[in-house]
């Protein structure tokens, strides 16, 4: 266990369906992200979020919007997707802090991901 | 983006130790080296970070030579269980942004 939870693990939906995915960190970070991981493709990261404020958006297609109501909450919200979208939907998160010798430190904890197939 | 270069895959048996190279040679001045590792459908797993020299935790050590244009994750004694990928990262530390997952190293451990 991470910390961070993601529900549901497995989802399956149509090409007009709207969906969500659900991200709850419990380690009282600051920062959330999205990653996508297709198959035998890296991972690609989609959004963050720090302070609750988004921060980077890599250039992800519209039908992919994501919300961030607090600093423990994070969802992506899913609509009209294409079957390309099909992958691995993986949730982080940090806080990042200064070491000992003055830099400063960033570490990601993952959830488990959520598994999308879109037919 | 600094970008690294890390072998395709890597075979080994229980009980040796494993060494993975990653070459980064654009890395900034600000730039960490992390390493991550991942089972199947599991997301990624914080190994260890390092800026310089030598860093040590229960799981691996990490050795970045003076230049920091690469770096070795040493693995001590692998088990079957560690069959996975392993990532290599390098970025300034900021939130995230500018960590760049590349292919990674897919480690086989053969008993």
């Amino acid at each position: 266990e991470t910390g961070v939870t993601q529900t549901p693990r497995h989802l399956v939906m149509g090409m007009t369906n709207k969906k969500s995915l659900k991200c709850e960190q419990h380690l009282g970070h600051n920062a959330m992200y999205w990653y996508k991981q297709s198959a035998k493709k890296p991972l690609e990261l989609m959004f963050v979020y720090s302070l609750e404020e988004r921060v980077e958006n890599n250039s992800v297609p519209s039908r992919f919007s994501p919300e961030c109501p607090n600093s423990s909450h994070l969802f992506l919200h899913l609509h009209t997707l294409q079957p390309e979208d099909s992958a691995l939907y993986l949730c982080a998160s940090s806080q990042a802090y200064k070491s000992s010798g003055g830099h400063l430190r960033n570490e990601q904890f993952f959830g488990p991901g959520t598994r999308l197939t879109v037919l | 983006l600094a970008k690294t270069t890390q072998p395709i895959s890597m075979d080994s048996y229980e009980g040796q130790e494993v060494n993975i190279t990653c070459s980064h040679n654009n890395i900034a001045t600000n730039d960490y080296i992390t390493w991550y590792q991942q089972f199947p459908s599991q997301g990624p797993r914080f190994i260890i970070q390092g800026y310089k020299t030598k860093v040590t935790n229960e799981v691996a050590s990490l050795f970045i030579p003076a230049d920091r244009k690469s770096s070795t994750l040493s693995l001590p004694r692998v088990s079957l269980s560690d069959t996975a990928v392993y990532y290599c990262l390098v970025g300034d530390n900021g939130y995230g942004q500018n960590f760049v997952f590349g292919p990674g190293t897919r480690l086989s451990v053969l008993p």
